[in-house]
């Protein structure tokens, strides 16, 4: 079956480490993004790419890198620049010529 | 003002009610219009996308936009628990997707 896989489910990071979450798609989307998601906030998307080889930064773009050297794959990490980055991370892709995400089933991280 | 404002609840109904979770919005540019459901700690998954105007349906499920008030609606027919989830809206003008907060809902048996 088709779908978005992120890992790990859940991750602990310590103050001043770098940590890096997965993202994987095997739906031949083009577009993937990475959303964050805390309580009474909704989703702010942090950063997204068109094409590989290519991203833009989103809203809060601050404390976080990402790359995209292979269609299928989009991973973020979360560098000791973020101050606040306890949250549900969300990663999705879509094809361009369809409205509508579909999204992983999140990771949530948490500073120790 | 935020792009897009959403009601959080939580909203709580009997078993068989017929629910209303509604968005208001500000951008007049927004032409796709879409609701999704969140499980509790799980991803979001798209339930209905509508593009304009108008009403569309899908089981128990309708979804209606109203571009000249900003506002659009998720009804739900013959509530069940299995319902009981977090509803987002998102609307898009081009490539740019604007989510809103959430509504909480429980259907209690």
């Amino acid at each position: 079956d088709g779908g978005i896989t992120q890992s790990p489910k859940y991750l602990f990071r310590k103050e001043g480490q770098n940590v890096t979450l997965s993202c994987e798609q095997n739906l031949n989307h083009d577009a993937m993004y990475w959303y964050r998601q805390d309580p009474g906030q909704g989703l702010r998307l942090i950063y997204y790419s068109q094409i590989v080889n290519d991203f833009q930064k989103g809203d809060i773009a601050e404390g976080y890198s990402v790359s995209r050297e292979k269609k299928e794959s989009f991973p973020l990490t979360v560098t000791s620049a973020q101050k606040n980055p306890t949250a549900f991370y969300l990663c999705a892709s879509r094809r361009q010529d369809i409205y509508g995400y579909t999204f992983g089933s999140g990771t949530r991280l948490t500073v120790v | 003002q935020k792009e897009v404002e959403q009601d959080p609840g939580p909203l709580s109904v009997p078993e068989g009610a017929i629910v209303s979770l509604n968005c208001t919005y500000s951008n007049s540019a927004f032409q796709y219009f879409m609701w999704y459901r969140q499980y509790s700690r799980k991803g979001p998954e798209l339930l209905m996308y509508t593009y304009s105007s108008g009403n569309k349906e899908d089981g128990r499920f309708t979804a209606q936009v109203d571009k000249s008030s900003k506002y659009i609606s998720l009804f739900i027919r013959d509530s069940q628990p299995s319902d009981s989830a977090t509803y987002l809206c998102a609307m898009s003008a081009g490539n740019q997707f604007y989510f809103g907060t959430g509504t909480s809902l429980t259907v209690i048996p």
